[in-house]
């Protein structure tokens, strides 16, 4: 167990529906980014909250919005999916800005879409 | 744009034989870092290079920063089955660690 909680593990949905993932990120981390990973492929970032606060954005799509809530959770709302979107996506802590001790990643979750 | 290749994308190596995965950058690099990926798993923080030069170790596992600060490797001594996997290095963009688009590693028994 990493410490960072992500669920669900995984998720069928059909085409053009609306998914949330969640994520808890490990205690004491104040920083959670969002990643993608289509099959074989890298991990593509998303995007990152602070404390709270939007702090760097990737090729996020506008069909995806995230927030951080009070408590430090973070949600991943995904809208009018498409085939396209099906992938692990992972949930990651820090420590500041994870510079000495990198990102603690949760287990994922794995999105189908149909 | 700042561009980072990881070659080789795939490796088998017979069990017992070496490994290496090299990160090449265009632009200097603040620092690096390495990821382990199982199959089925999720990225797992190995370690971080920062200094010019700068080599460390892990057991098996060799991680170097070459001088000028553009490409770094990652060297597996005689493998071993549990370290297949995908290894990703990542480097530091405006808040957040880009990840390079891994060495996927198979040992054979």
């Amino acid at each position: 167990d990493s410490g960072v909680t992500q669920t669900p593990k995984h998720l069928i949905t059909a085409t053009g529906q609306r998914v949330t993932l969640r994520c808890s990120p490990r205690s004491g981390d104040l920083s959670v980014y969002w990643y993608q990973q289509s099959l074989d492929q890298g991990l593509q970032f998303l995007i990152q909250y602070y404390n709270g606060e939007e702090r760097a954005k990737g090729n996020i799509l506008e069909r995806f919005s995230a927030q951080q809530f009070p408590d430090l959770h973070s949600e991943l709302n995904l809208s009018s999916l498409e085939l396209g979107d099906s992938a692990l996506y992972f949930c990651a802590s820090s420590t500041g800005q994870g510079r000495r001790y990198g990102y603690t990643f949760g287990s994922g979750t794995r999105l189908t879409v149909v | 744009g700042q561009q980072v290749m990881q070659i080789p994308q795939y490796q088998h190596v017979q069990e017992g034989e070496d490994f290496t995965t090299y990160c090449n950058s265009s632009t200097t690099l603040s620092n690096i870092q390495w990821y382990k990926q199982r199959p089925g798993g999720h990225p797992v923080f190995l370690i971080q290079l920062v200094k010019s030069g700068e080599v460390k170790k892990q057991k098996r596992l060799t991680f170097q920063f070459g001088e000028a600060k553009k490409n770094s490797s990652l060297h597996i001594t005689a493998t071993q089955t549990t370290d297949v996997g995908t290894y990703f290095c990542a480097y530091s963009g405006t808040y957040k660690y880009i990840f390079g688009t891994g060495t996927r590693l198979k040992v054979l028994a």
